[in-house]
């Protein structure tokens, strides 16, 4: 079982639509946890960190449930632009030392 | 602002030639790493340094060495190219490990065919 499992789409959705993403991870003792953007041939950037009792930038919310240990990715009001890869990514210590364990990402593609 | 560099770019190796992935980043930062990314299996690290003057394993280091040259410079060497090392691979840097608050930052990527 991978260690953090994302469904890898696509999801096509219209501009304008709300589209929701899921990701779990495995280790219930991960610290901190992630949702990264990559856009075709290019490098993950961090879209935003996700706290226990959720947070919102703007169009985008982060959902964390520790129990059940998974984390949500909701885009409202989708732009041409959001689409791309979204990867969930989880902090995990490993002997000592702290290092990111990335899902495979989610595709999204926003038409028109 | 450059941020994380790393090159070359694109590189077609033979099976069994050698090449050193370079890196630095110029954000003063104490910890690099290194990933690759396939299709279908997420980016995973190849090694890490956590500080200047340490390097050490991560998920997959079999076939690779690295050297942290400087507090900059984090290079990738691969002695024996295979075909299972066609990749493309990441340098990455935070300013120390990368709990909430230690952004990563990545370079562009390198794409590496071994024929």
């Amino acid at each position: 079982r991978k260690e953090v499992e994302q469904d890898p789409g696509p999801f096509n959705v219209p501009e304008g639509a709300t589209v929701a993403f899921n990701c779990t991870y495995s280790n219930s003792a991960s610290q901190s946890f992630f949702w990264y953007r990559q856009d075709c041939r290019k490098e993950p950037k961090l879209l935003m960190s996700v706290y226990s009792s959720g947070n919102e930038d703007g169009r985008f919310t982060a959902q964390l449930n520790r129990a059940s240990q998974y984390i949500s990715l909701l885009i409202r009001d989708s732009k041409l632009s959001d689409s791309a890869t979204y990867l969930c990514v989880v902090n995990n210590r490993d002997t000592g030392f702290q290092k990111l364990v990335f899902g495979t990402g989610t595709r999204l593609l926003v038409s028109p | 602002n450059a941020g994380v560099t790393q090159t070359p770019k694109f590189q077609v190796l033979k099976t069994g030639q050698s090449m050193t992935l370079q890196c630095a980043q110029d954000m003063n930062h104490n910890s690099m790493y290194w990933y690759r990314q396939d299709p279908g299996m997420g980016l995973r690290l190849i090694y890490y340094s956590a500080s200047e003057g340490t390097t050490d394993k991560g998920e997959v280091p079999n076939g690779y060495n690295v050297s942290r040259l400087n507090k900059r410079e984090f290079s990738l060497r691969l002695e024996s190219a295979a075909p299972s090392q066609t990749s493309v691979y990441f340098c990455a840097s935070t300013l120390r490990g990368t709990s909430s608050g230690n952004t990563i930052y990545f370079g562009e990527g390198s794409w590496l065919t071994v024929v």
